[in-house]
């Protein structure tokens, strides 16, 4: 089976730094991935990590360790528009290659 | 825009009664995913197709089921609905079949059942 836990909400103001974290449980670990879904939109791929390390690309930036079975999201100069919910998502071998996702964090920036 | 359609985007349908949900993946992409996703919950996997073959299985209640034609697109069919499927579902594809780094959602289908 597969686990992932991350916490539910995160609150922070415009221009500020913020972490999410993402703790999992799978047999079988072929990488993490981290999705944002504006509200009731479609799910957007932000990033993955197939390797321990980080992974930076503009203002966000994924971490994985596969020794800790965690990893992070760390969203830089928070603005208003990054208010969303942020999953974090691991393949399963026993679901063929489909994502499992965590149950979101929803992530609140005001100004 | 994902390259990833769903129609269609609202339906709304009484207890009882059965709707089929369409997907039509990105060009090339021969996986597809449905996950449904209820109210203030994450995304559940339901069901995956490759190349119009059951791939893998996920909580899907029996009254669901799937198939993937030979130009790819695909259908969930509901049956026998219940207040609780009102959910938004969402059909997903990937690039690479077995090792997906990226799934492209659909904008997704709001069901209501009332």
């Amino acid at each position: 089976g597969q686990s992932l836990e991350q916490p539910s909400e995160v609150t922070a103001v415009e221009g500020a730094i913020v972490q999410i974290n993402c703790t999992y449980q799978t047999s079988g670990f072929y990488g993490l991935s981290w999705y944002q879904q504006h509200d009731g939109g479609a799910p957007t791929f932000l990033s993955y990590n197939a390797l321990d390390g980080l992974e930076e690309t503009g203002r966000f930036s994924s971490f994985l360790s596969r020794s800790d079975s965690y990893g992070y999201l760390l969203l830089q100069e928070l603005q208003m528009k990054d208010s969303a919910s942020y999953f974090c998502a691991v393949r399963d071998s026993q679901a063929g290659t489909a994502l499992i996702f965590g149950k979101g964090t929803t992530l609140s920036v005001s100004s | 825009d994902s390259g990833v359609t769903q129609t269609p985007k609202h339906l709304i349908t009484a207890t009882g009664q059965r709707v089929t949900l369409r997907c039509s993946p990105r060009s090339g992409d021969l996986s597809v995913y449905w996950y449904q996703q209820s109210l203030d919950q994450g995304l559940q996997f339901l069901i995956q197709y490759y190349n119009g073959e059951e791939r893998a299985k996920g909580n899907i209640l029996e009254r669901f089921s799937a198939q993937q034609f030979p130009d790819l697109h695909s259908e969930l069919n509901l049956s026998s609905l219940e207040l609780g499927d009102s959910a938004l579902y969402f059909c997903a594809s990937s690039v690479k079949g077995n090792d997906p780094t990226e799934a492209f959602f659909g904008q997704g289908t709001r069901l209501t059942v009332v």
